[in-house]
């Protein structure tokens, strides 16, 4: 299956614990995005990137947050020292190129419950 | 803040009928738009988009699009129990902005 693939797929951390996040992109797909879902809320977007760098990070919150694409290995997320308030799903999405934007494909989202 | 805008519903509709959806978005230099799927627990998926003004039909699915209202809709043509789901209107400004999604069920 070369879908895209995140893990873990469900992740237990108390607070003031770091959480990290991976998310492999579907084959030929060189642009990551990283969604953020709370209960009862919409997707909101937190940071695009492309292998290396970041392109748009205006969603990501300015402090503790933080991702990265090197050029091999997945994606990842982190959140430093997490707070009941980071207990969200986060879903990453991959396209193949920018003016893909919109024609987005998810993994099934990593769920992180801070104690 | 460029905002998408969808009701929550439910939207309840009984099995064979047709179901509306429907989303506005603050952002008129808006040129691409996009209806994901998103069943309980899961994850979002595509299932349709549309660039220019009117309708786009595929399937039992239509998208209806109005620039000048900055009006975006989905028709499910007899909707089907498997139908029930939250939909996600979804917007590039910049990046994808997603509405909070109208969850609709289907009665069998």
């Amino acid at each position: 299956n070369a879908g895209v693939m995140q893990n873990p797929r469900h992740l237990v951390r108390r607070r003031g614990q770091e959480a990290r996040l991976r998310c492999s992109p579907m084959k030929g797909h060189s642009h990551v995005y990283w969604y953020r879902q709370l209960p009862e809320e919409g997707l909101k977007f937190m940071v695009y990137l492309q292998k290396e760098n970041i392109i748009d990070e205006s969603g990501m919150p300015k402090e503790r947050f933080s991702a990265e694409f090197p050029k091999e290995g997945p994606s990842i997320l982190r959140i430093q020292q997490v707070v009941r308030g980071d207990s969200a799903a986060y879903f990453c999405a991959s396209s193949p190129n920018q003016d893909s934007t919109g024609e987005l494909f998810f993994g099934e989202g990593s769920r992180l419950t801070v104690l | 803040q460029k905002e998408v805008e969808q009701n929550s519903g439910p939207l309840s509709v009984p099995e064979g009928a047709i179901a509306s959806l429907n989303c506005t978005y603050s952002d008129r230099g808006s040129q691409s738009f996009f209806w994901y799927r998103q069943y309980s627990g899961k994850s979002p998926e595509l299932i349709m988009f549309i660039y220019s003004n009117g309708d786009k039909e595929d399937g039992r699915f239509t998208a209806q699009l109005n620039k000048a209202s900055q009006y975006v809709s989905l028709l499910i043509r007899d909707s089907q129990p498997s139908d029930s789901a939250t939909y996600l209107c979804a917007v590039v400004s910049g990046t994808l902005t997603f509405g909070k999604g109208t969850m609709l069920l289907v009665s069998p």
